[in-house]
């Protein structure tokens, strides 16, 4: 099955730093990666995915890269904020025809300090 | 509100106890999942369902069961639960058939002692 790996576990940043954090995966059929932010108590929560049709996918100060070659993806978060202490997940899926499985990474925690 | 409900929303659970954890959503998504959070694990996939009448294993299945009689909802069983099923679980759903981003629960944190 898929194996997704996540570096780093835990990252500090000051406050208008970028912040990058970077997934492998293991089965060259994935072609969906999805990234989730996870506040405090609170539930998962989709913030950006990229296809493996697509190389680079960008929403504000959320960027996503994927080199399928080399099996990686990665989140960049430019210009931080304290709101964007969280928990980071990426994860990894073969979708197509009947399976939607998420494999997921072991996470990300980030701190932005102000 | 459109969304996906679960219930409880925490419980301590005595060792060897039955305990259902109920799961459901209104959105009319075709498939849905159960994971377990664990500190330094991640999310790790215990059942899914990528269609009401279907069920399949996920990477940590042993001491959980699932049924999806229906497409709403989506409970999961511990049969017999013992202390290393201590976990927040989360549910999830995906609409499926080529939209596959998840919508998950608030998550019920279960405590077996």
């Amino acid at each position: 099955g898929e194996n997704v790996e996540q570096h780093p576990s835990t990252l500090s940043v000051q406050e208008g730093d970028s912040a990058v954090i970077k997934c492998t995966y293991s089965d060259s059929a994935s072609n969906y990666f999805p990234w989730y932010k996870q506040e405090l108590g609170k539930r998962p929560q989709l913030i950006i995915d990229i296809r493996s049709n697509v190389g680079e996918k960008k929403d504000q100060r959320i960027a996503v890269t994927l080199n399928k070659t080399a099996k990686h993806f990665s989140l960049h978060i430019t210009e931080t904020q304290p709101e964007d202490s969280a928990v980071y997940f990426c994860a990894a899926s073969m979708s197509g025809g009947s399976n939607y499985k998420l494999t997921f990474g072991k996470g990300t925690l980030l701190t932005v300090n102000p | 509100i459109a969304g996906i409900t679960q219930a409880p929303t925490s419980q301590i659970l005595a060792a060897g106890r039955r305990m259902t954890l109920r799961c459901t959503q209104d959105m009319r998504h075709n498939a849905m999942y159960w994971y377990r959070q664990d500190l330094g694990l991640g999310l790790r996939l215990i059942h899914y369902s990528n269609t009401a009448g279907t069920t399949g294993k996920g990477e940590v299945p042993d001491g959980y069961s699932v049924s999806r009689a229906n497409t709403d909802d989506f409970p999961l069983t511990l049969a017999s639960a013992v202390p290393s099923q201590t976990s927040v679980y989360f549910c999830a759903s995906s609409p499926g058939q080529g939209s596959y981003g998840y919508t998950f629960g608030s998550g019920t944190r279960l405590t077996v002692v």
